[in-house]
């Protein structure tokens, strides 16, 4: 089935500093792939995605890459604000072996932005 | 607002008790989810529903159970809890109409002591 790997698992940046978390992923039929932000105490929330057919997505301060052909995809977040510090997760919807068409997530990253 | 609700938010409980944490969905969607987060390890699916009458196992339902009652409304049991069990649990919802994006509870937080 599909697997996940997301890196790093800690990030610091400092305020207005750009920051970048990257996942690959195994199953090269996988189309779809979002990213969710968690707030401390909060539930996942989506913040942006992008499916298999388009290299680039933006929205307003972070945007997200996809290389298919390595199998890797990318959050960016620019300008960075206290207010972005949280866990994020990328996630693929994986086709082969048990993931049955099911959202598989990275195991997070935690960033922190310092004043 | 639609939204999704979990019940109860907080259990603690005791080796070999039966458990149950409840789901309900305001949202109309079809599809529903059981994850559990555990720290470094992110979101696991241990069971999902994509109508009343479909249930499917997940990465790691070992130990769980589910049950779909209505549309709305979506059951995770462990029959038997134990410690390593303890974890914070989430439901979420999709449909064909909210395209791929997946809603999340606010999340049960279980210890099994």
């Amino acid at each position: 089935g599909e697997n996940v790997e997301q890196h790093p698992s800690t990030l610091s940046v400092q305020e207005g500093d750009s920051a970048v978390i990257k996942c690959t992923y195994s199953d090269s039929a996988s189309n779809y792939f979002p990213w969710y932000k968690q707030e401390l105490g909060k539930r996942p929330q989506l913040i942006i995605d992008i499916r298999s057919n388009v290299g680039e997505k933006k929205d307003q301060r972070i945007a997200v890459t996809l290389n298919k052909t390595a199998k890797h995809f990318s959050l960016h977040i620019t300008e960075t604000q206290p207010e972005d510090s949280a866990v994020y997760f990328c996630a693929a919807r994986g086709y082969y072996g048990g993931s049955q068409g099911n959202l598989i997530f990275g195991k997070g990253t935690k960033l922190s932005v310092k004043p | 607002d639609a939204d999704v609700t979990q019940t109860p938010r907080n259990r603690i409980t005791k080796t070999g008790k039966r458990i149950m944490l409840e789901c309900s969905q305001t949202k109309g969607h079809d599809r529903m989810y059981w994850y559990r987060q555990d720290p470094g390890l992110g979101l696991r699916l241990i069971y999902y529903s994509f109508d009343v009458k479909d249930i499917n196992k997940g990465e790691i339902s070992d130990g769980y159970s589910v049950s779909r009652q209505a549309q709305a409304k979506f059951s995770l049991s462990l029959e038997s809890a134990i410690p390593n069990q303890t974890a914070l649990y989430f439901c979420a919802t999709s449909d064909f109409t909210s395209g791929n994006e997946q809603f999340f509870g606010p999340g049960t937080r279980l210890t099994v002591l």
